[in-house]
Formats: C-alpha cells, structure tokens, sequence
C-alpha cells in the first residue's frame, strides 16, 4: 500500500550542484504535483503535470525542472542548487476523477533539503 | 498575489471545546475546497471536502461551512480533541484547471488537555 513514495528523505547539497528527487505513484493518477514548504509558510505549487509528457509550472518554478514520461513517476530536477532552495519538499498525485476520488490529494511524506 | 488565505497562523482551544479555522479566498474559479492536517515530519492528509454548490459538509467531528458571496470558509471541529493538534491547510481548485490546487499558509491548531 505504497501510495506516494519520495526519495531521498533527507539531502544536504552544496551551493551549485545539482540534485533529483524522485517521485513515483502507485495508484494510476493521472495528476501529479511538487509544493515546497518553507518555515510558517504554506504550500506552494512549484510544478505540475496533468497527464505523460503534460507539465506546467507553478508558483515558484525558478530553479526546478519536471518531466513526466511515466504515469508513475514525476521528478524534480534542482539544476544549481542555491542557499533559497532550503526546504521541504512534498509530492503530490491525485485523481482526474471527478467528486470525492478526484479532488483528494495524496501526499507523500516529504523530503528535507538543505543547501549549504 | 495570495490566493488563499488563513489569516490566523495558530489557535488554542480546551480539550472539548469547538475549533474554528478560517480561511478566505480571492479566486471566485475556484469551485471545490479541501482542508488538510498535517502532523510534525508528515505529509498532509486529506481531513474534508466542499463543493461550491453547497454550503455545508459534515464529517463526524468536522464540519466545514462555505460562504461563497463572502468569498469565506470555515472548519469547525467539535468537540476539539488533543489528537487534533496539528497544522491544518486550507486548499481551492478549479475544475477548469483541476491539476492545480493552491494551498493557504496554514494554522496551527493546539488543543489542550
């Protein structure tokens, strides 16, 4: 009873480097989605996908990249990682459904990063 | 631009007595509302549910209330119990963009024994 399964769960980066945290779903989502979470703040929206090869971005995407070549998997690419990326990340999937099954949203339990 | 908003980031309410988080949004596209709790080093889980056609949804404990002309909704939660103390997100989407949910910044709620 996977659901929503993010690796790795904790990383320190240096200034610079680049990092994937990968994201896969086991409950043929059609949605899949990345917020981070910054200290008394809420969720936000970095990017999103609505379906393979579908992805669009957020709130704040500067300094992230997605892709969706799978229904399952959804990563999140940090190309030069800098100081203001320090955060939790958490992804996200849910149903294109309609009601109930397509408006909750399934979280996974997030990964800590820290760049220094 | 803020779309959604908890304006009160805690709350502390007696073991028993009701908890009332509020949340307001700006976005009259939005037509579906979602609260979710989080619990420290967890990810948020899915707690209730409203459409805009309506005006109330209950849940056992929970209940929430959507004021659509007042662009407003609450979660009551009664009676609050300790297991209740968490953060607790407010979210909206829109079915004309049903892929993306905007989150408010959260409350934190302390129930006390």
């Amino acid at each position: 009873n996977a659901g929503v399964t993010q690796t790795p769960k904790f990383q320190v980066l240096k200034t610079g480097q680049s990092m994937t945290l990968q994201c896969a779903q086991d409950m043929n989502h059609e949605y899949m989605s990345w917020y981070r979470q910054d200290p008394g703040m809420g969720l936000r929206l970095i990017h999103y996908s609505v379906g393979a090869g579908i992805t669009d971005q957020g709130e704040v995407p500067n300094g992230y990249n997605v892709s969706r070549s799978t229904t399952e998997d959804f990563p999140l690419r940090l190309l030069s990682a800098a100081p203001s990326q320090t955060s939790v990340y958490f992804c996200a999937s849910s149903s294109a459904g309609t009601g109930f099954s397509g408006n909750t949203i399934y979280f996974g339990e997030g990964s800590w990063l820290t760049v220094v | 631009d803020q779309q959604v908003k908890q304006n009160s980031p805690s709350l502390s309410v007696q073991e028993g007595r009701i908890s009332i988080l509020n949340c307001d949004y700006t976005n009259s596209m939005f037509d579906y509302f979602l609260w979710y709790k989080k619990y420290p080093a967890e990810g948020p889980t899915f707690l209730i549910s409203i459409s805009s056609i309506k005006d109330k949804n209950e849940d056992g404990r929970f209940t929430v209330f959507l004021n659509k002309s007042a662009k407003h909704l609450s979660l009551h939660i009664v009676p609050s119990q300790p297991g209740d103390s968490a953060v607790y997100f407010c979210a909206a989407k829109s079915n004309n963009n049903a892929g993306k949910s905007t989150f408010g910044d959260g409350t934190t709620l302390t129930v006390k024994p």
